[in-house]
């Protein structure tokens, strides 16, 4: 069975840093590209970062390029993303997601997702 | 960036009754289109994948089609567990951008 399951969400400060966790079961993690998704309370999702398989390619929007970076540890079936620079308009649910590009490009499993909470 | 509108944001409907969901892109995305669902306790499964294509262990009441510009994903008729918010999202170009989201309620 496919898991899933983010962690190192919390409150942080404006302009401080976070890194997010999310450790994969049940399937070859390095045959897969890994993304984070994320939802603002009560918005609707929005496409964070994307990481090849073995990691050497990254993809993101410009709203985090430049302050966001994911990254992967195959051994470890584990993706990252270090969040720096964070502002309030972080503030959101961020999901892990595994990227099938088998057929077409989708995401077909996702985690329960970890909170995020940029406040002073 | 290309824009996704998902219509309606809000549609009550009854146990039984057929739905559809429409999202238009802000230009052309060659079919390059997914569905998704996602419950009130923010579990998210995919349903469609390159517009008409159902993710295995979706049940064959939902189906998706369109062309251009213009998609749609329709329920033929809804189940208790369908009532959900459903998500339209592109992958045409980066970007990779969603829909706003539509809200299935029961009425």
């Amino acid at each position: 069975e496919v898991q899933l399951v983010e962690s190192g969400g919390g409150l942080v400060q404006p302009g401080r840093s976070l890194k997010l966790s999310c450790a994969a079961s049940g399937f070859t993690f390095s045959n897969y590209y890994m993304a984070w998704v994320r939802q603002a309370p009560k918005k609707g999702l929005e496409w964070v970062a994307t990481i090849s398989t073995s990691g050497s390619r990254t993809y993101y929007p410009d709203s985090v390029k430049g302050r966001f970076t994911i990254s992967r540890d195959n051994a470890k079936s584990s993706l990252y993303l270090q969040m720096n620079s964070l502002k309030s308009e972080d503030t959101a649910t961020y999901y892990c997601a595994r990227e099938d590009y088998s057929a077409s490009p989708y995401f077909d499993y996702w985690g329960q997702g970890v909170m995020v909470t940029v406040s002073s | 960036d290309i824009q996704m509108t998902q219509t309606p944001s809000s549609m009550p409907a009854s146990l039984g009754e057929r739905v559809t969901i429409s999202c238009r892109a802000s230009q052309g995305i060659s079919n390059y289109l997914n569905w998704y669902q996602q419950k009130p306790d923010g579990t998210i499964k995919p349903l469609i994948y390159y517009t008409s294509n159902l993710q295995s262990g979706v049940p064959s009441r939902f189906s998706g089609s369109g062309s251009g510009t213009d998609y749609s994903l329709t329920i033929s008729s809804l189940e208790p567990e369908d009532f959900a918010m459903y998500y339209c999202q592109q992958y045409d170009s980066s970007p990779l951008t969603f829909g706003s989201g539509t809200k299935l309620e029961i009425k």
